[in-house]
């Protein structure tokens, strides 16, 4: 079985300041996505990134960055000169590959509050 | 494209009647929906996987007769909450599967239920 785990629950920090929401991940096979999701207020989920287990490249979209490290089984993410508009909850998650592996498990999300 | 809408997005009702939630892909074919539950300040739950032409798949402990999931079509699944009652609010959200190699899920935008 998969799991994803988010420890922070909730985050706060003031507007400018760089946050990193920390995910790390189980599972038995080699591969597998791992995706961030951004959840506003408002409900909608919203993707922001799918990685595939074998592209271990670091990406960075923006003022969004994201660190995989297959050694330690983590996909962090790190928001640089944070807004008051990317407060919002982030859920992290992972799908195995192949035929009928198209389930998502997600981890219990992080609460973000960017403060002005 | 993948554009996946949900209706009614609010919808508040009385205890015991019941209420179909609609999930459609507005632009592309899914033969795979899936519908999660999300209570306050938690994480999406697995409900069920909604198979288009066939019955669905519940998650250990969801009620197949409380949940009724129908997915008549390639674009369309709902779900009807039962016999509704204060602890069936929530907030429910539906996915819907590319019919391709990909595997991706589109989500929609949720549905925020509350059971008077």
């Amino acid at each position: 079985a998969q799991k994803v785990t988010q420890a922070q629950t909730e985050i706060s920090v003031v507007e400018k300041e760089d946050v990193t929401l920390d995910c790390v991940y189980e599972t038995r096979d080699t591969t597998y996505y791992l995706f961030w999701y951004k959840q506003p207020p408002s409900g909608e989920l919203v993707f922001l990134i799918r990685r595939n287990s074998f592209d271990e490249q670091n990406e960075i979209s923006g003022r969004y960055s994201w660190n995989f490290q297959k050694s330690t089984s983590s996909f962090n993410f790190t928001i640089t000169a944070s807004q008051v508009v990317d407060s919002a909850v982030y859920f992290c998650a992972l799908r195995l590959t192949g035929a009928g592996s198209y389930q998502l498990t997600f981890g219990k999300g992080t609460k973000l509050s960017v403060i002005p | 494209g993948a554009v996946v809408s949900q209706h009614p997005s609010r919808v508040i009702c009385k205890s015991g009647t019941s209420v179909k939630i609609e999930c459609r892909s507005l632009d592309f074919q899914a033969t795979t929906m899936f519908w999660y539950r999300q209570f306050p300040k938690q994480s999406l739950m697995l409900m069920a996987t909604s198979n288009e032409g066939s019955k669905a798949t519940y998650e250990q402990g969801v009620e197949k007769d409380k949940f009724l999931i129908n997915h008549a079509s390639l674009t369309l699944s709902t779900l009807t909450v039962t016999s509704a009652h204060p602890e069936d609010s929530s907030f429910y959200i539906c996915s819907a599967r590319v019919v391709d190699h990909s595997y991706e899920q589109y989500f929609g935008p949720g549905t925020r239920l509350t059971v008077t």
